[in-house]
């Protein structure tokens, strides 16, 4: 069964400094990646994904997420953060042709001024 | 299209009241999803359905049960509420023709049992 661990329960980050969230996942073959944004009080927005190609991913807001199967990590990055950006993120993994998700335990962001 | 609509937004129930959280899809999705998201946890599956009149358990499915009677449907029923019950609920779909597991999540709904 495929399982992610987010070992960062909690960041503060400066406005404009940049971030990296970390993701790591458990899972015998090729797996479909995911980070998902929640603001609070809010649902889920996906960020991006990943399910085959290049590793490195582009997303929307202006994160980006890179692929690396040799540490079965899928790690999150951004720049130059807004405040705009504190947040609840969740790394999440898939299998082919199984539509269930195991989610991490997510990483809450906090930004300031 | 409305994407994934859940209802209601907030309840509240005394121990050993039942209720059902209403989710509906209008995507044609095949697959549905009931998630619960507690603190430090993320979220751990409940249950899910492949399609109309298909459930199965996912990983924390007790004291919780589920029909899927049409495709847009999908809800979830408390029979028997609980205090351990107090979560945050989401309701997911996806397809697989889209042909890469993503899920898209409703607006939640925040139980709180007394």
């Amino acid at each position: 069964a495929q399982s992610v661990t987010q070992p960062d329960i909690h960041i503060t980050v400066s406005e404009g400094a940049s971030l990296e969230l970390r993701c790591n996942y458990s899972y015998g073959a090729t797996p479909y990646l995911f980070w998902y944004v929640q603001s609070p009080g809010q649902g889920l927005q996906l960020l991006l994904k990943y399910f085959s190609g290049d590793t490195l991913v582009q997303g929307i807001k202006g994160f980006e997420a890179e692929f690396k199967r040799s540490q079965s990590s899928f790690n999150l990055r951004k720049p130059s953060v807004h405040w705009s950006d504190a947040a609840e993120y969740f790394c999440a993994v898939g299998a082919i042709n199984d539509y269930k998700l195991s989610f991490g335990a997510g990483t809450t962001v906090t930004v300031r001024a | 299209n409305a994407g994934v609509t859940q209802t209601p937004k907030f309840q509240v129930l005394k121990t050993g009241q039942s209720m059902t959280l209403q989710c509906a899809q209008d995507m044609n999705h095949e697959y549905m999803s009931w998630y619960r998201q507690d603190p430090g946890m993320g979220l751990r599956l409940i249950h899910y359905s492949v399609g109309a009149g298909i459930t199965d358990q996912g990983e924390v499915p007790n004291g919780y049960n589920v029909s899927r009677s049409t495709t847009e449907d999908f809800p979830l029923r408390l029979l028997s509420a609980a205090p351990s019950q107090t979560s945050v609920y989401f309701c997911a779909s996806s397809s697989p023709t889209s042909g890469d597991n993503e899920q898209f999540f409703g607006p939640g709904t925040r139980l709180t049992v007394l």
